[in-house]
């Protein structure tokens, strides 16, 4: 148990579908993450969430919209995506303060196969 | 640009041998380092981390790794390797300490150690 748990666990959707990835954890934590694991790519940092506010998005295409609704859900919204959007997407999260910021705790991640 | 380094994409080794895996990192400020392990099918887990003091520090599983400033590097080391240490290992680097700025990863190290 990560204390930080992901649904669902796979998904295959078309590329006119609309789909969302849920994030949750239970750590306690004041920051959220979303990262994108391809294959023999670096983890890509997507999304960061403060304190429920975004505060870095690293130029991610519009397909993809984040919504944090509290400290401890983080959701990923999907619409129109490409094939080459197939990846592992983890979500992570950490406790940060205006000095420090602890390890991050990742989430097993949801498989997105895109057909 | 802030980058990090893996020089080794996959690396097989016999039970009993003594492993290092290098890391870079480009940067000339202040850094937090990290290394993450995934094992087959699992999330990603912390390793180590280095944020200040000691340079050499110590993890879980046996697992050490070795800040060199001068050389901006953060290699992980186990003397002893065993079967169950095959996963895929990350080193990953906060650029600037303080807030959620999330980890920039390198590309990972795929360990095989054969019995």
């Amino acid at each position: 148990e990560t204390g930080v748990t992901q649904t669902p666990r796979h998904l295959v959707m078309g590329m006119t579908n609309k789909k969302s990835l849920k994030c949750e954890q239970h750590l306690g934590h004041n920051a959220m993450y979303w990262y994108k694991q391809s294959a023999k790519k670096p983890l890509e940092l997507m999304f960061v969430y403060s304190l429920e506010e975004r505060v870095e998005n690293n130029s991610v295409p519009s397909r993809f919209s984040p919504e944090c609704p509290n400290s401890s859900h983080l959701f990923l919204h999907l619409h129109t995506l490409q094939p080459e959007d197939s990846a592992l997407y983890l979500c992570a999260s950490s406790q940060t303060t205006g000095q420090y910021n602890s390890p991050l705790h990742f989430g097993n991640g949801t498989r997105l196969t895109v057909t | 640009a802030q980058s990090v380094s893996q020089h080794n994409h996959h690396v097989i080794l016999s039970e009993a041998a003594s492993l290092e895996l290098g890391c870079n990192y480009s940067y000339g400020g202040t850094v937090n380092l990290f290394w993450y392990v995934q094992y087959p099918g699992q999330h990603l887990q912390l390793l180590l981390k280095y944020f200040s003091g000691d340079p050499l520090v110590k993890g879980i599983k046996g697992f050490e790794a070795e800040f060199i400033k001068s050389k901006f590097s953060f290699n992980l080391r186990k003397p002893s390797v065993q079967w169950s240490d095959t996963a895929e290992y990350f080193c990953a680097v906060n650029f600037g300490i303080g807030g959620a700025d999330g980890l920039t990863f390198g590309k990972g190290t795929h360990l095989i150690i054969q019995p």
